[in-house]
This record gives C-alpha cells, sequence and structure tokens, in this order.
C-alpha cells in the first residue's frame, strides 16, 4: 500500500513562527503536491513538485514556499505565518504518467492553528 | 476553464438505505478523468473510483458505483446499502488537463450521515 506520512497531526504557532510541515512518501512517486482544505472550498492546490528539486505553483502560493531536496520527501515552509494560515494542510503524491487515471493518494493531514 | 461543482453540502441517509452524491463538472477537453474521494473524521482522503471521460461503462467498486452522465456533464457517486462507517466528507474531483501536469481540480465537498 502507498503510504504517505505528514509529521505532525496538530500544530500551533504563532504569527510571524516560520513554519515546517513535512510530508514522506514510500512508493518512488515523481509528483508530490500540497493542498490546503477550508470548509466550503475543497482541495486547493499550494505548490507541486514532478522531480528532485522541481517546483511549480499551484492554485494559491502567496505566503508559501516548498523544498524537494530528496524524491521522497516535500516540505511545506510559510516563511512568517498569519492568522489567515489557519487550516487543513494535506500532502499527496502520483507517478509522473500522463493518462488520465493518475491516482493521488493522500496523507493524514496537518491542521496548524496560527495565533 | 475547469471546474466541479457539488451542490449539496450535507447529506443523511438511513443505514442500509442507498445515497446519491451528486457532482457536476466543466471542461472543454474531450479527454478527462474524474475520481470520488472519502474523508473521515481522521482526516486521510481515500480514493474511491475512477471514471475516464471514455469509458464505455459506468465506473463501479463493491457498494460504490458512479452514474457518469457525459452529455449533463454530470458524474455523481452511488453508495448502496450505506453503513455508518460511509459518515464522512466526500469530494469529487477532476484531472485538470492543461499545463501536462497530473493535478486536480476538487469540488467543495458533501458531507454524509449515516444515521443507524
Amino acid at each position: 500500500d502507498v503510504k504517505v506520512t505528514q509529521s505532525s497531526r496538530y500544530l500551533v504557532k504563532r504569527t510571524g513562527e516560520k513554519v515546517f510541515l513535512e510530508c514522506v512518501q514510500d512508493m518512488d512517486h515523481e509528483n508530490m503536491f500540497w493542498y490546503r482544505q477550508d470548509p466550503g472550498l475543497g482541495l486547493r492546490l499550494i505548490y507541486f513538485s514532478y522531480d528532485v528539486k522541481m517546483k511549480e505553483k499551484g492554485d494559491i502560493p502567496e505566503g508559501y514556499s516548498v523544498s524537494r531536496e530528496k524524491k521522497e520527501r516535500f516540505s511545506l515552509i510559510l516563511e512568517s505565518a498569519s492568522t489567515n494560515q489557519t487550516s487543513m494542510y494535506l500532502c499527496a503524491s502520483s507517478l509522473l504518467q500522463t493518462g488520465n487515471r493518475n491516482i493521488q493518494y493522500f496523507g493524514a493531514g496537518t491542521r496548524l492553528s496560527v495565533l | 476553464a475547469q471546474k466541479i461543482t457539488q451542490t449539496q453540502p450535507g447529506m443523511f441517509v438511513q443505514e442500509k438505505e442507498a445515497v446519491t452524491l451528486d457532482c457536476t463538472y466543466d471542461t472543454s477537453d474531450p479527454s478527462y478523468g474524474l475520481f470520488w474521494y472519502k474523508q473521515p473524521s481522521s482526516g486521510e482522503m481515500i480514493f474511491l473510483i475512477y471514471q475516464g471521460s471514455y469509458d464505455q461503462q459506468n465506473a463501479t467498486e463493491g457498494r460504490y458505483s458512479l452514474n457518469f452522465q457525459k452529455a449533463r456533464k454530470s458524474a455523481n457517486l452511488v453508495i448502496s446499502a450505506s453503513q455508518l462507517g460511509d459518515s464522512a466528507m466526500y469530494f469529487c474531483a477532476m484531472r485538470e488537463t492543461s499545463g501536462g501536469y497530473n493535478k486536480l481540480i476538487f469540488g467543495a465537498g458533501t458531507r454524509l450521515a449515516v444515521h443507524p
């Protein structure tokens, strides 16, 4: 089974802090994704990566950055956390194949509160 | 632009009954893929079922089936014989075809409550 592991289930941070959210997958997937989930808005893509050291902006990249130094690990960084970044963050991974049936596998999520 | 719409914020169903969760989509691409995910209270998104735009038959996976009506651009999820463990958020998603990357576009989700 594909395993996507997010390092923290719950985080509480102060405004202005630098926050790291870590994600590791064990299925040698090329693609990795970071989403945020807010009630009534579904999942919105923040950043994704299709290879080591490669990254692409998603729909809402402002206030975030990412790092992918190893294939299995994809980090989301909040350089200076703000209260409007309080949300559920979900990491996902998938194969690089270009067909339509490309399933993304998700971690359990990190619920971040910024006070 | 591609879009997914789920118009039911919440639904409830009696245990052992069938329930349909609505999903409509908008795309101009003739080739696309549609997905349903389940998110229990634990938070993890679980893949349920996939339908390709060129698939001849509606997809089925155990108690899950997809009522795919291409002309209406709808891909409703049908859960038969509901169980208490089916209580969760359900998301419809579509593969975004622009840019060549395997991105997904998600709907807002439907919260399903199964009552005993």
